[in-house]
């Protein structure tokens, strides 16, 4: 079965530093796998997302993300952090299945801290 | 692009009464979309996989006679929650897919509800 697990419950950095927010995955076949925010009260919003290609995937406000297919992970990095990247951070793995509609499996979610 | 709408966002009611949340994708056609249910701090729950002209795929332990599903066009899917009780308060975000893309899902801003 497909999965995904977030290590960290939250993450702080120092505002300018940069910041990293892990994620490993579990699949059969090939992952689709994303990254989104999530502010207060609000919504998620799609960051950025691995099909195929370049392992290296750039995504919205400055944030990267890097799939290593030997360690089965797709950390979110950013080189300078914000005060205002300070939000809840998911990780999901596309359900391979076909008969599966598509659905997303999320982590548990990492609550990324930026302080002055 | 790729924008969904909720409505309402916020909503009160009181117990044993029905609500009914819309989810509307504004720029987009969407033959399928999600029904998330989220806990404060915590993951997004699938409740259920909302297809246009047919029924939906509840998850396992989602009653689908308490939550309610309708998809009766491409922009809107509709989830009613019946004889809602205190249990049921909780953040409720749905989610579209592009027609003919099975890749990103796009997310609605959420609709809080408290019953009293």
């Amino acid at each position: 079965a497909q999965s995904v697990a977030q290590p960290e419950d939250q993450v702080n950095v120092a505002e300018g530093n940069p910041l990293t927010v892990k994620c490993t995955y579990s699949v059969s076949g090939n992952p689709y796998l994303f990254w989104y925010v999530q502010y207060p009260n609000r919504g998620l919003q799609f960051l950025l997302k691995y099909i195929t290609g370049d392992n290296l995937v750039k995504g919205s406000y400055g944030f990267e993300a890097e799939f290593n297919k030997s360690q089965t992970s797709f950390h979110l990095k950013k080189p300078s952090a914000l005060v205002s990247d300070s939000a809840l951070y998911f990780c999901a793995v596309r359900d391979a299945g076909y008969n599966q509609g598509g659905k997303l499996i999320f982590g548990q979610g990492t609550e990324l801290s930026v302080k002055p | 692009g790729a924008v969904v709408s909720q409505h309402p966002s916020r909503v009160i009611c009181k117990s044993g009464t029905s609500v009914k949340i819309e989810c509307r994708s504004l720029d987009f056609q969407a033959t399928t979309m999600f029904w998330y249910r989220q806990f404060p701090k915590k993951s997004l729950m699938l409740m259920a996989t909302s297809n246009e002209g047919s029924k939906a795929t509840y998850e396992q332990g989602v009653e689908k006679d308490k939550f309610l599903i309708n998809h009766a066009s491409l922009t809107l899917s509709t989830l009613t929650v019946t004889s809602a009780h205190p249990e049921d308060s909780s953040f409720y975000i749905c989610s579209a897919r592009v027609a003919g893309n099975q890749e990103t899902q796009y997310f609605g801003p959420g609709t809080r509800l408290l019953v009293l």
